[in-house]
């Protein structure tokens, strides 16, 4: 079981916005602005998008963006594409013992 | 360039031992800390555990102390994994991943992964 609560699936038809939610505890996600998401795709090796919960590194589309509330923290896709589809997982940092803990993943389907 | 080169993929049986390596270039390998990332068959990620390679400073997850062991020689720019004796549960695919501290800093670049099947 992870650390951090992701839904399993979202979806959303190109165009459209979908947000995925990341709950964890006031010892990760809430204790710290250190959220980041990663996208995966099918084979490849994860892709960082979001860092301290809103940031995109460069070369990241501003459609992604990244927010947080109390111990959730959210993953915004707006103008959803075919190239977005693909597994996103969250991850914080969750103290000197534990470092950094990911959630589950959420495998986001484009219809 | 930033790159994580990990070595192939490996196939071993029950019992044996394993040394999988990552290799960095495009960037001071002794500034930045590594970190290996499980991910078992259809399931997500989980951090095994850090080094620095510029002191050797390592760190382990909870679950993976005793373990794994994780090594670095600066010299070669080059992190290692190392399992003694590996179990059927440790067929997964490692990856690498660099990151620029100990605290929250993400992991910005990774490498390609290492699949590690173990099977009798």
């Amino acid at each position: 079981q992870s650390a951090l609560t992701q839904p399993p699936s979202a979806s959303g038809s190109p165009g459209q916005s979908v947000t995925i939610s990341c709950t964890g505890t006031s010892s990760d996600v809430g204790g710290f602005n250190y959220v980041s998401w990663y996208q995966q795709h099918p084979g490849k090796a994860p892709k960082l998008m979001i860092y301290e919960v809103s940031k995109r590194p460069s070369g990241v589309p501003d459609r992604f963006s990244g927010s947080k509330s109390g111990n959730t923290a959210s993953l915004t896709v707006s103008g959803l594409q075919a190239e977005d589809e693909a597994d996103y997982y969250c991850s914080s940092y969750a103290g000197r013992n534990n470092f950094k803990v990911f959630g589950g993943g959420t495998r986001l389907t484009v219809l | 360039e930033v790159q994580l080169v990990q070595s192939g993929a490996e196939v071993k049986k029950p019992g044996e031992s394993l040394k999988i390596s990552c290799k960095g270039s495009g960037y001071s390998f002794t500034t930045y800390w590594i970190a290996w990332v499980r991910q078992m068959p259809g399931k997500g990620l989980e951090c095994m555990g850090i080094i620095y390679p510029g002191d050797s400073e390592i760190r382990y997850g909870p679950s993976f102390q005793g373990q794994v062991t994780i090594s670095a020689d600066k010299s070669i720019s080059t992190a290692y994994l190392r399992w003694s004796s590996l179990k059927a549960s440790d067929t997964a695919m490692y990856y690498c991943a660099r990151h620029t501290d100990d605290y929250g800093a993400p992991f910005d670049y990774w490498g390609q992964g290492t699949l590690v099947t173990v099977s009798s």
